[in-house]
């Protein structure tokens, strides 16, 4: 069964940083395009940034580009996002997603962390 | 970059009633566009990839149609458990439909 699980969620300052992980199990992580996605309170879903099963192509919504990385370590089976120069916009659940189809259609997903960024 | 538009915001139906949801893109996105569920509290689910089909696990009252600009996803008929919010979704998210209890 796929699993996903992300952690490093927390309140921070604006201007301050933030490592968000997510620990894959039940699928041969190092065979997806994996995605973070995002939801604001009580707004919709945002995808955030992807990145290539070797780590070699990483795409970013423009609203995150410069101050968000995306990064994986195969061999631990994880998926990573460094947030920094946060913004009070920021605050979201972040989602970590398995991608299955063209485009970042992501089929399992994780339950979420939540980052708050106060001003 | 491409811009989803869902209509309605909400939908408002009874259990056992068809639901009717429409995406429309800003161009052309060929047949890539996925369909997810969300509830409260949760994380989506995909229903439908590649516009039209059904993920494991999806019941067969959920299918999905269209291609280019304008696609659809109908719920044949209503279940309680249905009564959620849906986006479509090719890279970019629509602003999601809520499919509420009339």
């Amino acid at each position: 069964e796929v699993h996903l699980v992300e952690s490093g969620g927390g309140l921070a300052q604006a201007g301050g940083s933030l490592r968000l992980s997510c620990a894959a199990s039940g699928f041969p992580f190092s065979g997806y395009w994996m995605s973070w996605v995002r939801q604001a309170p009580g707004k919709g879903l945002e995808w955030v940034a992807n990145i290539k099963q070797d780590g070699s192509e990483r795409e970013y919504v423009d609203s995150v580009k410069g101050r968000f990385t995306i990064s994986r370590d195969n061999a631990k089976n994880s998926l990573f996002l460094q947030l920094n120069n946060l913004r009070v916009e920021d605050t979201a659940v972040y989602y970590c997603a398995r991608e299955s189809a063209h485009y970042s259609q992501c089929d399992n997903w994780g339950q979420g962390t939540l980052v708050t960024v106060s001003s | 970059e491409i811009v989803l538009t869902q209509s309605p915001v909400t939908l408002s139906l009874s259990p056992g009633e068809r639901a009717t949801l429409s995406c429309r893109a800003s161009q052309s996105v060929g047949n890539y566009l996925a369909w997810y569920q969300q509830k409260p509290g949760q994380a989506p689910r995909l229903l439908i990839y590649d516009a039209s089909n059904r993920a494991t696990g999806v019941p067969a009252r959920f299918s999905g149609s269209g291609s280019g600009t304008d696609f659809t996803l109908t719920i044949s008929s209503l279940e309680p458990d249905d009564f959620a919010v849906y986006y479509c979704q090719r890279r970019a998210f629509g602003g999601g439909t809520k499919v509420e209890i009339k």
